[in-house]
């Protein structure tokens, strides 16, 4: 079945530090991959996305490339700040069925 | 922007009550999910509706039951709540079943069983 496994936090992290947190997966077929974000009291919600290999998502200066011979969707961002502290969940799509998320890696970010 | 309501931010109930959770989207999606959430264990999906009075198991519906009498309304059902119910509940809607890529998620309710 589908999966997804994502390195385990929490994640801290001064500000303008880098930041990857690694996502990999196994699927049938060619999934699209995601990675969401959930701020403090809040639901999750969309960050990026890319629907086929070599494709890179990007958003809010977060990037991940979609890397089929990894089977991996690591999610970068070149200097992070204290707003970004969150939890951010990996996630995969695979044909016409529910999303599949990952454990989510809580990040904090201190000034 | 597509609003979608979870009826109660926090809830405490007793063991054995029966418990409805209530969820509402206002953007005419035809899918809707819910979902638990726990430290450690991320979200895992309880039951999910690609149309009204339609349902599928997710990967943990024991416990639980839903309904979906009308599109925009979702409702999930803890026939006889017990302690290990205790979690966040995340209700999520999206378009339909060919673009149910983007989930727009509730803010979620903090259940507690006692």
């Amino acid at each position: 079945g589908n999966s997804v496994t994502q390195m385990e936090g929490p994640v801290t992290l001064s500000e303008e530090a880098f930041l990857t947190i690694n996502c990999t997966y196994t699927a049938t077929g060619y999934p699209s991959l995601f990675w969401y974000v959930q701020y403090p009291g809040e639901g999750l919600q969309l960050l990026l996305k890319a629907t086929k290999a070599d494709d890179k998502g990007s958003n809010k200066g977060f990037e991940a490339t979609y890397r089929k011979e990894t089977t991996s969707f690591h999610l970068e961002k070149g200097s992070v700040q204290v707003s970004d502290s969150a939890v951010y969940f990996c996630a995969l799509n695979s044909g016409n069925t529910p999303l599949v998320f990952g454990k989510g890696t809580r990040l904090s970010v201190i000034a | 922007d597509v609003k979608v309501t979870q009826s109660s931010r926090y809830l405490v109930k007793r063991t054995g009550e029966k418990v409805f959770l209530e969820c509402v989207q206002d953007m005419d999606h035809e899918n809707m999910f819910w979902y638990r959430q726990d430290p450690g264990l991320g979200l895992r999906l309880i039951y999910f509706s690609y149309d009204v009075k339609m349902k599928e198991k997710g990967d943990i519906p024991e416990g639980y039951s839903v309904s979906r009498e009308k599109k925009e309304r979702f409702s999930l059902i803890l026939e006889s709540a017990s302690t290990n119910q205790t979690s966040m509940y995340l209700c999520a809607s999206s378009y339909d079943r060919f673009t149910n890529e983007k989930l727009f998620f509730g803010s979620g309710t903090q259940l507690s069983v006692l």
